[in-house]
């Protein structure tokens, strides 16, 4: 079974605007990390969070974590079209066993 | 740098046939483990393997395996296969195996099963 869901399930937006996207997860992590799919192919990695961190930038990717909420969000500023694709949220308690959430569908408007 | 490598990219095969999925992951990278993604589960990990060891496996029957050869490069096998059975599988590999590493995706194998 899946260990998050995501939030809201498919999200669209004109070019320009931000993204923001919610993760929540079940048990104790020691990692989140934020992945990035386009249609039918592999998944790309944005960005790692630690669990004793919570928030961290890369680029125009934000990323938030509550643990005591078992939560995350990634803000996507400035979005472009080119940021369509579906986001997953990841989550490790053990090794590299990933437990993924069901995903955001982002839409990007031009 | 190359990145994971998978192969085929496509393939479709008949219900109780068998198949085997092949992934080079990325130079220098020991650890190698898949996922099964499907519209209906998701992403779900099916097993990790580190120096040809089979670290973790996820909850998959056991006609879903896989091995590691000693350049790391892994193969799954999926026996006698069901029609559930379609789906992207998805290679990844990594530098180690433990809590806090990245781990990298191939672009996957499309497997229709009829």
């Amino acid at each position: 079974s899946q260990q998050g869901e995501e939030d809201p399930q498919a999200l669209s937006i004109q070019e320009g605007e931000n993204a923001t996207m919610n993760c929540s997860y079940k048990t104790s992590i020691n990692n989140l990390q934020w992945y990035r799919q386009n249609s039918g192919r592999g998944l790309v990695h944005l960005i790692l969070i630690r669990s004793n961190e919570r928030e961290k930038h890369s680029g125009r990717l934000r990323v938030t974590l509550d643990t005591s909420k078992k939560s995350s969000s990634l803000l996507i500023t400035a979005s472009r079209a080119a940021d369509t694709a579906s986001y997953f949220c990841a989550t490790d308690r053990t090794g590299n066993q990933f437990y993924f959430g069901t995903g955001t569908s982002l839409t990007v408007i031009p | 740098k190359a990145g994971v490598t998978q192969t085929p990219r496509y393939l479709i095969k008949t219900r109780g046939q068998q198949v085997t999925l092949s992934c080079s992951p990325i130079s220098g990278h020991r650890s190698v483990s898949w996922y099964q993604q499907t519209p209906g589960q998701g992403l779900q990990f099916l097993f990790e393997y580190f120096s040809e060891t089979q670290r973790n496996k996820g909850n998959f029957p056991g006609r879903f395996s896989g091995r590691q050869f000693s350049n790391s490069r892994s193969e799954m096998n999926v026996s006698t296969l069901e029609l559930g059975d379609s789906a992207l599988y998805l290679c990844a590999s990594s530098l180690a195996s433990g809590s806090g590493n990245t781990i990298y995706f191939g672009e996957g194998s499309w497997l229709t099963v009829v």
